[in-house]
């Protein structure tokens, strides 16, 4: 099983449209969990951090299930500006740092 | 957030030269840096960890002396692509983690072409 694990997709959905990312990841000691957004030829930025069984930003609720060993994310009402690349990044300390693949999302108008 | 630099943002050079990329963390400390790199419609694959006075760390299949890495500082990390040839040619990224945290705070990137 990879370390890291998402869906590349890419997801192609309209304006206002719902969806929603997984990332499964096989370290058990990961203890933090991050959402980072990816633009075309640009540096991974922070979303959302994930601590507990979950949390919200706005339109973005991220989710963590530490038994299944996956977190998710979930977009509403999608903007054009959301389209990216979304990058899962389960952290356990300095020893490994692996980010997940990514998964393109494409909003459309 | 906290602010990563890096220098130069592009840089276009020879085969067979060396080139010198710069991640500094600007509003705080960094003990450790992390470098990447990103090839097109690739994930980030981690090269190396940089440590503060001592030696970086390398991920398996990173050649050591072709990636010369020198943390001199709390502020400042380098990463030297020495011999560089056209399939080195990649987006560069450094990140660094805050004090006592687990998120990863990136530079901007560096895009080298190796011609």
């Amino acid at each position: 099983r990879k370390e890291v694990e998402q869906d590349p997709g890419p997801f192609n959905v309209p304006e206002g449209a719902t969806v929603a990312f997984n990332c499964t990841y096989s370290n058990s000691a990961s203890q933090s969990f991050f959402w980072y957004r990816q633009d075309c030829r640009k540096e991974p930025k922070l979303l959302m951090s994930v601590y507990s069984s979950g949390n919200e930003d706005g339109r973005f609720t991220a989710q963590l299930n530490r038994a299944s060993q996956y977190i998710s994310l979930l977009i509403r009402d999608s903007k054009l500006s959301d389209s990216a690349t979304y990058l899962c990044f389960p952290a356990s300390g300095y020893s490994t740092l692996t980010f997940g693949k990514g998964t393109m999302l494409l909003v459309s108008p | 957030g906290a602010v990563v630099s890096q220098h130069p943002s592009r840089v276009i050079c020879k085969s067979g030269t060396s080139v010198k990329i710069e991640c500094r963390s600007l509003d705080f400390q960094a003990t450790t840096m992390f470098w990447y790199r990103q090839f097109p419609k690739q994930s980030l694959m981690l090269m190396a960890t940089s440590n503060e006075g001592s030696k970086a760390t390398y991920e398996q299949g990173v050649e050591k002396d072709k990636f010369l890495i020198n943390h001199a500082s709390l502020t400042l990390s380098t990463l030297t692509v020495t011999s560089a040839h056209p399939e080195d040619s990649s987006f560069y990224i450094c990140s660094a983690p805050t004090s006592g945290g687990d998120e990863q705070y990136f530079g901007p990137g560096t895009r080298l072409t190796v011609t």
